[in-house]
């Protein structure tokens, strides 16, 4: 079946500081590829997505590429902000279109 | 054009009972899904409905079931509740092709004491 991997928080940057967040995938066929982040108290936002092999999702500043050959779809941003502290999931949809496979989620804290 | 929206948004349950939980998806989307979210299991698929046809479901016991409306909505009902069903539950919905988004509802969070 299909399985999301991403790396384990919490993730602690200073303001300014560059971020990675690992994501890889197991699946069979082409899913689309999702970030969403989670804010305390609320539900998911999408942050981005790609739809296809070498696609670049793009919002906010945020940055993730759809790699086919190593099944990764890693999150990034150059600079972060105390307001990005939250919660980031990686998912994959099924073939179907209809069920979201999630990552366990990484939290993101950015102190001053 | 509205979100999702979801009803009620907190909820207290004790053992043994029932609750209904509701969801309205954002105009024209025909597919709505549902999650469950736990510190333990994390995000967890339940079901999804389309055209009132449930087309996939998830690995929760029957227990837990749902309904989709003519107008799109979505109820979900989980009975004879367990502690280990307090949990934040969430709604999405999408148009219901292979690369669109699902938006997700605020989601609401049940406990069961």
């Amino acid at each position: 079946g299909n399985s999301v991997t991403q790396m384990e928080g919490p993730v602690t940057l200073s303001e300014e500081a560059f971020l990675t967040i690992n994501c890889t995938y197991t699946a069979t066929g082409y899913p689309s590829l999702f970030w969403y982040v989670q804010y305390p108290g609320e539900g998911l936002q999408l942050l981005l997505k790609a739809t296809k092999a070498d696609d670049k999702g793009s919002n906010k500043g945020f940055e993730a590429t759809y790699r086919k050959e190593t099944t990764s779809f890693h999150l990034e941003k150059g600079s972060v902000q105390v307001s990005d502290s939250a919660v980031y999931f990686c998912a994959l949809m099924n073939n179907a279109g209809n069920m979201l496979t999630f990552g366990g989620g990484t939290r993101l804290m950015v102190k001053p | 054009k509205a979100g999702v929206t979801q009803t009620p948004r907190y909820l207290i349950k004790t053992r043994g009972q029932q609750v209904t939980l509701s969801c309205s998806p954002i105009s024209g989307h025909r597919s709505v899904s549902w999650y469950q979210q736990t510190p333990g299991q994390g995000l967890q698929f339940l079901f999804e409905y389309f055209s009132e046809t449930q087309r996939n479901k998830g690995n929760f016991p029957g227990r837990f079931s749902g309904r989709q409306f003519s107008n799109s909505r979505s109820e979900m009902n989980v009975s004879t509740l367990e502690l280990g069903d307090s949990a934040l539950y969430l709604c999405a919905s999408n148009r219901d092709t292979r690369t669109d988004t699902q938006y997700f509802g605020p989601g609401t969070r049940l406990t069961v004491l």
